[in-house]
C-alpha cells in the first residue's frame, strides 16, 4: 500500500512570495490533516478536511494560507505571501475516517523562507 | 482544553540501556494516545497507540507503553536501546477517533555506543 505522498520535498523562497504544497493521502482515506512543524516543536494543526469539506480550520491564518481539497482526495496548501516565520516542516496526513484512529503522515515538505 | 507533555526534550542513553520517555496528558476524559517516531528529514511513524482496553501497549522495534489514568501518563519504554532507535519521539492525543492530534514538543533520543 501507497504511503502519503507529498512534493516538493524542498523549497526555498523569499518573503513576499507565494508557495503551493501538496499532498495525495492514502487511497479510501476519508480524512486529510495538514500540520505546521516549527523546528524544535511538535506538529501543529493547520486545516483538517473530511473528504472535500473542512472540518476544522480554526488554527489556519487564513489571511496568507488557504488548502483546499476540491475532488476529496488530494489536497493543495497555499502560502501568499509568505513571511519569515512560515519557515518550518509542513507534514500532511491522512486517515481512514472510520473507527481506525490512526494517522499516517507524509515526508513532509521543508519550507525556508528567507 | 487537552495538552501533552513530554519531560526532557533531550535524552541521552548507553546502548543496551533502558529507554524512558515520559509523556503526560491533561485531559478531562480518557483520551486515545500516541507515539511516533521522526527520523530525519522523514515524516513521522505510529510506534504505538492507546485507545481502549489493555492499559499496556506493545508497539514496533520494541517499545512498549503503559496508559495510567491516576498518573495521567503514558511513559514510552525500551528494555534496551539500539543505535538506530536515536530519532525524535513525539506523544500525541485526541480525545476521539476523528479530532485532530495534540503533539508534544518532542523528545530526543541520542544513543551512545
Amino acid at each position: 500500500e501507497a504511503g502519503v505522498a507529498q512534493s516538493p520535498r524542498y523549497k526555498i523562497i523569499e518573503k513576499r512570495q507565494s508557495v503551493a504544497f501538496w499532498c495525495n493521502p492514502i487511497s479510501g482515506h476519508a480524512t486529510l490533516y495538514w500540520y505546521q512543524q516549527i523546528l524544535g516543536q511538535g506538529p501543529k494543526l493547520l486545516i483538517q478536511f473530511q473528504n472535500n469539506g473542512v472540518v476544522d480550520d480554526s488554527q489556519l491564518p487564513k489571511d496568507r494560507f488557504s488548502a483546499e481539497r476540491l475532488k476529496g482526495v488530494d489536497s493543495t496548501l497555499k502560502i501568499q505571501p509568505a513571511k519569515l516565520e512560515d519557515s518550518a516542516v509542513y507534514l500532511c496526513a491522512s486517515r481512514i475516517g472510520t473507527a481506525q484512529e490512526t494517522q499516517y503522515f507524509g515526508p513532509g515538505t521543508r519550507l525556508l523562507v528567507l | 482544553a487537552q495538552s501533552v507533555t513530554q519531560l526532557g526534550s533531550h535524552v541521552s542513553v548507553s546502548e543496551g540501556a533502558l529507554v524512558l520517555l515520559r509523556c503526560n496528558y491533561s485531559s478531562s476524559v480518557p483520551p486515545y494516545l500516541f507515539w511516533y517516531v521522526q527520523y530525519p528529514n522523514q515524516g513521522l511513524q505510529l510506534l504505538l497507540k492507546y485507545t481502549t482496553g489493555a492499559t499496556l501497549v506493545k508497539g514496533i522495534n520494541g517499545f512498549e507503553a503503559e496508559f495510567k489514568k491516576s498518573e495521567t501518563s503514558f511513559h514510552l519504554t525500551k528494555p534496551s536501546a539500539h543505535m538506530s532507535d536515536a530519532a525524535e519521539y513525539f506523544c500525541a492525543g485526541g480525545l476521539s477517533g476523528n479530532t485532530p492530534l495534540v503533539f508534544g514538543k518532542g523528545t530526543r533520543l541520542s544513543v551512545i555506543a
